[in-house]
């Protein structure tokens, strides 16, 4: 049984730094081949990929936020954690944490966390 | 930067018909292209991925094709359940990205 679980505050005030812990359970973020990622969805809007994690310590970020955003694992905690910086009210999204899994040509999606509203707001 | 164009925004139909979604790339993505299922309150399913490959436990009834710039997700037959909103996503060294999404909606 595959499970992922977001958690981190449900508020944050503007120019504040977001820390978001995905637990996941069910496999390992150490085999080859498997990633945890995250997508955030502003409310009424489309997913948006904000980064990436690998089994090899490979980090991919979006283009458009990485200068904000960073991704680290922590393979014995089974956890995966965001940090997004300088956070503004066009931030307000749910953010979802996801197992990755795939090389090349089939990299998917195939397990989702439930996801964590989070509000920027003074 | 890819961008993907979903089309239509909404599609109305009634259960039993066939529901024919288009998700076209900016390039030539080969068939790097992923489906994905979100009904409200909930997080995405995978449907399809490599463009035309079912995910585990996806009925039949959902298809992929195509390659390259044009790709279509195809439900055969609407069940009530498959009233939601459907995203591409494409990846590309890695990076991913996603459509703006087909609401499909009961007629």
């Amino acid at each position: 049984q595959i499970t992922l679980k977001e958690s981190g505050p449900t508020l944050v005030k503007p120019t504040q730094t977001l820390t978001l812990t995905c637990s996941f359970s069910g496999f390992s973020v150490s085999t080859s081949g498997v990633g945890v990622g995250w997508i955030r969805q502003p409310p009424g809007k489309a997913l948006e990929w904000l980064a990436t994690i690998y089994w090899n310590d490979d980090e991919r970020y979006s283009p458009s936020l990485q200068s904000r955003v960073t991704i680290t694992k922590d393979t014995f905690k089974n956890q995966v954690v965001l940090t997004v910086t300088n956070m503004d009210p066009v931030d307000t999204a749910t953010y979802y944490c996801a197992r990755v899994l795939g090389s090349v040509g089939s990299i998917r999606l195939d397990w989702w966390g439930q996801g964590t509203l989070v509000t920027v707001s003074s | 930067e890819i961008v993907l164009t979903q089309s239509p925004a909404t599609l109305s139909l009634s259960p039993g018909e066939s529901a024919t979604l288009s998700c076209r790339t900016s390039q030539d993505v080969m068939n790097y292209l992923a489906w994905y299922q979100q009904k409200p309150g909930q997080g995405p399913r995978l449907l399809i991925y490599a463009a035309s490959i079912r995910a585990t436990g996806i009925p039949v009834r959902f298809s992929g094709s195509g390659s390259g710039t044009d790709f279509t997700l195809t439900i055969s037959s609407v069940e009530p359940e498959d009233f939601a909103v459907y995203y591409c996503k494409h990846h590309s060294n890695r990076l991913l990205s996603f459509g703006g999404g087909t609401r499909v909606e009961i007629k």
